[in-house]
């Protein structure tokens, strides 16, 4: 199975500031990888699919980058409807395995 | 409009059963991959299981042999039968499209509300 992982665990940010998230996977996915915002109690949201396409609707503030095994979620002005867990999950093979989470709250 | 709505989620006693279902609207689940993620209390996103267009099915390691997955086309209707539970399988449960954006880069891109389910005596 593909392991996923993600860093950091957990980040303060700011209205405004530029947000960086990064995930890694335990062997090469190609640009399999897709992002996922989640708040709580709700179903996550897709963000981003195949690396760095950003899904219909999402702002363009969202970024994604990589290849291979490692990859970048960037948020390039946080706003305060931005504060969420996100996650990477990769769609190269079963199990379509997700990365821990990294929660982003306000500092 | 499209949209997954879960149901049958509750209380079942560890060994016991439960049957979720995810009625869909604004789309056809035969034609498309059906999935079912869960999220234990406090936990991240675990993959469940896939139902392929085709009919094909996949499991989590966690649940294969007492989960399975299936589909009601008259109904337009996705289950998650689950058997001989545990209390680890504690979570709420989603339902969840894998769309193929293109050259087989998919995605969850349309997810229910979530049900949840608690094993406990």
């Amino acid at each position: 199975d593909i392991q996923m992982t993600q860093s950091p665990f957990s980040l303060s940010a700011s209205v405004g500031d530029r947000v960086t998230i990064t995930c890694r996977a335990s062997q090469s996915i190609t640009q399999y990888l897709n992002w996922y915002q989640q708040k709580a109690g709700k179903a996550p949201k897709l963000l981003i699919y195949a690396a760095s396409t950003l899904h219909t609707g999402v702002p363009s503030r969202f970024s994604g980058s990589g290849s291979g095994t490692d990859f970048t979620l960037t948020i390039s002005s946080l706003q305060s409807e931005d504060f969420a867990t996100y996650y990477c999950q990769q769609s190269y093979s079963t199990p379509f395995t997700f990365g821990p989470g990294t929660k982003v709250d306000i500092k | 409009e499209v949209q997954l709505v879960e149901s049958g989620g509750g209380l079942v006693q560890p060994g016991g059963s439960l049957r979720l279902s995810c009625a869909a609207s604004g789309f056809t689940v035969s034609s498309n991959y059906m999935n079912w993620v869960r999220q234990a209390p406090g936990k991240g996103l675990e993959w469940v299981s896939i139902l392929y267009s085709g009919g094909n099915t996949y499991y989590a390691d966690s649940v294969k042999g007492r989960f399975t997955i299936s589909r009601d086309n008259s109904k337009n209707t996705v289950y998650l039968q689950m058997n001989s539970v545990r209390a680890e399988d504690t979570a709420v449960y989603y339902c969840a499209r894998k769309q193929d954006f293109y050259r087989n880069h998919d995605a969850f891109d349309i997810w229910g509300q979530g049900t949840m389910v608690t094993v406990s005596s």
